[in-house]
């Protein structure tokens, strides 16, 4: 069965911290995975796909497939950041739909 | 482009009335899809709609709920004889014709009194 598990309800650190968000994943085959972010009072939008591997907001994500992982670091926290984090992945097949994790509140301490 | 839009934002109904939800997806995109968040959970797709035609209903709940994304206008999903189980974050997301990722409308929040 195709799941992700974020195991971490909430995770709270201090500014210049740094963050890991953990996300794990079942799949069978070759996943394509993201970052959702929302922030607070506002929608949810696409903060990085593995596929890209790209660095946003100095966030970045790598693909383990020996360990099905896709956590979320970044080096140095900061206030802002502080917001409500999903994993995603994109299901089997052509229906593009997304399975999402249950999400991880990340609040960043001044 | 305003980006998908939802509404109502809030919607509170009694049991056994139906609830109506709609979705205007971003200028130029022809696909649909419509999420559930039950609290403390993450979202649960749904469907997945073009252009008058379902393409994917496999998390639709069997019965008292339908999607349709007609020619011209919105999309709507329904819940009929609603329940307080339904109480939820309703999403809908869309993309263009070519995947390229899925835009997030702000929700629609139901209340099942």
């Amino acid at each position: 069965a195709q799941r992700v598990t974020q195991p971490e309800k909430l995770l709270s650190v201090f500014k210049g911290a740094p963050v890991e968000l953990k996300c794990n994943y079942s799949y069978s085959g070759s996943p394509e995975l993201f970052w959702y972010v929302q922030y607070s009072r506002q929608r949810l939008q696409l903060l990085l796909r593995h596929i890209s591997r790209e660095s946003i907001k100095g966030f970045t994500a790598d693909l383990n497939k020996g360990e099905t992982s896709f956590h979320l670091k970044k080096p140095f926290a900061q206030e802002e950041d502080s917001a409500m984090y999903y994993c995603a992945l994109k299901s089997l097949g052509a229906t593009n739909k997304l399975i999402f994790g249950t999400g991880t509140l990340l609040a960043v301490q001044p | 482009n305003a980006g998908v839009m939802q509404n109502p934002r809030h919607l509170v109904r009694r049991r056994g009335q139906e609830a109506r939800l709609r979705c205007s997806p971003m200028k130029g995109h022809s696909h649909v899809y419509w999420y559930r968040q039950l609290p403390e959970e993450g979202l649960k797709f749904m469907v997945y709609l073009q252009k008058e035609n379902i393409i994917d209903e496999s998390g639709m709940p069997k019965e008292r709920f339908s999607a349709e994304f007609p020619k011209e206008g919105p999309s709507i999903l329904r819940i009929q004889q609603v329940v307080r189980g339904d109480s939820a974050a309703y999403f809908c997301a869309s993309s263009p014709p070519v995947y390229n990722e899925q835009f997030f409308g702000p929700g629609t929040r139901l209340t099942v009194l």
